[in-house]
């Protein structure tokens, strides 16, 4: 069974560019999530899909950051405009259960803001 | 109240030895604690869960204990290997659709 894809892998850009980030989830898994994972810190959520509706995105900096899921598989975490403090790994996760505590994570993409 | 709180944040071990890393919460409504294993470079894999009506769960070379009376659950990774080496984070969610809230993760380093 494939695992979460996550392209790019890194990615590093000037403040006040706009990046984005692209997942594919586990076939079948109806349930994604974006996480921030700061260098030292364990993953914050920020935005939870569950098939292409948002279940929770009460994190996410919506002034800058948008997600989207078309078609209940894909979906891509943009920001705009990044600011330095954004620099962080950028993680992918899936999950069978709707909110299940057991997620399937993708390996990440590191994004560096200079 | 939605805050896990991890301790050491980092530790080493020689090999065979046994690492312990623990964990408090303050919100009574989480229902599920998982760890997780995250090795340099990929993400985060789940190790092991437990529920809070139970007081220990072992799986292979690691096991959880609960105490639901003092709001702290703790990873105890027996016979320690070089290959252990990860950052380990502790989790928890309310399984009803809620978050799952992580840690602040623990680097382990066993040493040969």
């Amino acid at each position: 069974e494939a695992g979460v894809a996550q392209s790019p892998r890194y990615k590093i850009i000037e403040k006040r560019q706009s990046v984005a980030f692209w997942c594919n989830p586990i076939s079948g898994h109806a349930t994604l999530y974006w996480y921030q994972q700061i260098l030292g810190q364990g993953p914050k959520l920020l935005i939870q899909f569950q098939n292409n509706g948002v279940v929770d995105d009460s994190q996410l900096p919506k002034d800058r950051f948008s997600a989207e899921r078309l078609k209940g598989v894909d979906s891509t975490l943009k920001i705009q405009p990044a600011k330095l403090e954004d620099s962080a790994v950028y993680l992918c996760a899936s999950s069978l259960v709707p909110g299940s505590y057991e997620q399937y994570f993708g390996p990440g993409t590191r994004l560096t803001v200079t | 109240q939605q805050q896990v709180k991890q301790s050491p944040q980092s530790l080493i071990v020689q090999k065979g030895g046994i690492p312990i890393i623990n964990c408090a919460y303050e919100n009574t409504a989480f229902d599920y604690f998982p760890w997780y294993q995250q090795f340099p470079g990929k993400g985060p894999a789940l190790l092991i869960a437990i529920r809070p009506d139970v007081s220990e769960k072992k799986e292979g070379r690691f096991t959880i204990s609960f105490n639901k009376s003092a709001k702290q659950f703790s990873l105890h990774i027996m016979d320690s290997q070089p290959g252990d080496s990860a950052t380990y984070f502790c989790a928890a969610s309310n399984n009803q659709g809620g978050k799952l809230i992580f840690g602040q993760g623990t680097e382990l380093s066993v040493k040969p």
